[in-house]
């Protein structure tokens, strides 16, 4: 089946820290890949995707690379801010069927001062 | 533009009543998905809607969910006979055919049962 295991939060880091997210996923083929996140008060929105192996999705200063030897999909922040807190989702879109998402649980990121 | 909006954004109910979520997806957008958000876990889909094509229902966890959309606008989620394992947020996401790797999502509806 297709499923997406990430990283249990919560996480806590000081600003301008390094931040990674782990997430590893099982599927079938060759899904695309998604980091999805929910600042607070807000609805969810895509932050970056990675549709190919060896792919890297990067916005806003985050990157995650498309893993198939692995079959994970890191996200990764040099330098983080406040204004990055917030909850990270990890999700999978397999090919074929219904264009569904599948989620991981969620990591929650505070950022203190 | 507008984005995805959802009705109501919060309700509560008695279990054993019914209850209808309404979701109005972007404009144009043919890609209509309802996920549901229970506390502590990831988004489960629940159903899928595109274009006229029959919905896959394969996430609807009884029967006592289902869900219509109207041509490519407005969706409803109806829940009937709620029971308190059916509280959570409903999500509703919406995307267009040329881009179906990117969902945009409403704010939710809270929906707790009593």
């Amino acid at each position: 089946g297709n499923s997406v295991t990430q990283m249990e939060g919560p996480v806590t880091l000081s600003e301008e820290a390094f931040l990674t997210i782990n997430c590893t996923y099982t599927a079938t083929g060759y899904p695309s890949l998604f980091w999805y996140v929910q600042y607070p008060g807000e609805g969810l929105q895509l932050l970056l995707k990675a549709t190919k192996a060896d792919d890297k999705g990067s916005n806003k200063g985050f990157e995650a690379t498309y893993r198939k030897e692995t079959t994970s999909f890191h996200l990764e922040k040099g330098s983080v801010q406040v204004s990055d807190s917030a909850v990270y989702f990890c999700a999978l879109r397999k090919l074929g069927g219904a264009n569904n998402l599948f989620f991981g649980t969620g990591t929650r990121l505070t950022v203190i001062p | 533009g507008a984005g995805v909006s959802q009705s109501p954004s919060n309700k509560v109910t008695e279990k054993g009543k019914d209850v209808e979520l309404r979701c109005d997806p972007i404009s144009g957008h043919t890609a209509l998905y309802w996920y549901r958000q229970r506390l502590g876990q990831g988004l489960e889909f629940l159903i899928y809607f595109q274009g006229n094509s029959a919905p896959d229902k394969s996430g609807l966890p009884s029967d006592r969910f289902s869900a219509e959309r109207t041509g490519e606008s407005v969706s409803t989620l109806t829940i009937q006979r709620t029971q308190q394992e059916d509280s959570a947020v409903y999500l509703c996401a919406s995307s267009s055919t040329s881009s179906y790797n990117e969902q945009f999502f409403g704010p939710g509806t809270r929906l707790t049962v009593l």
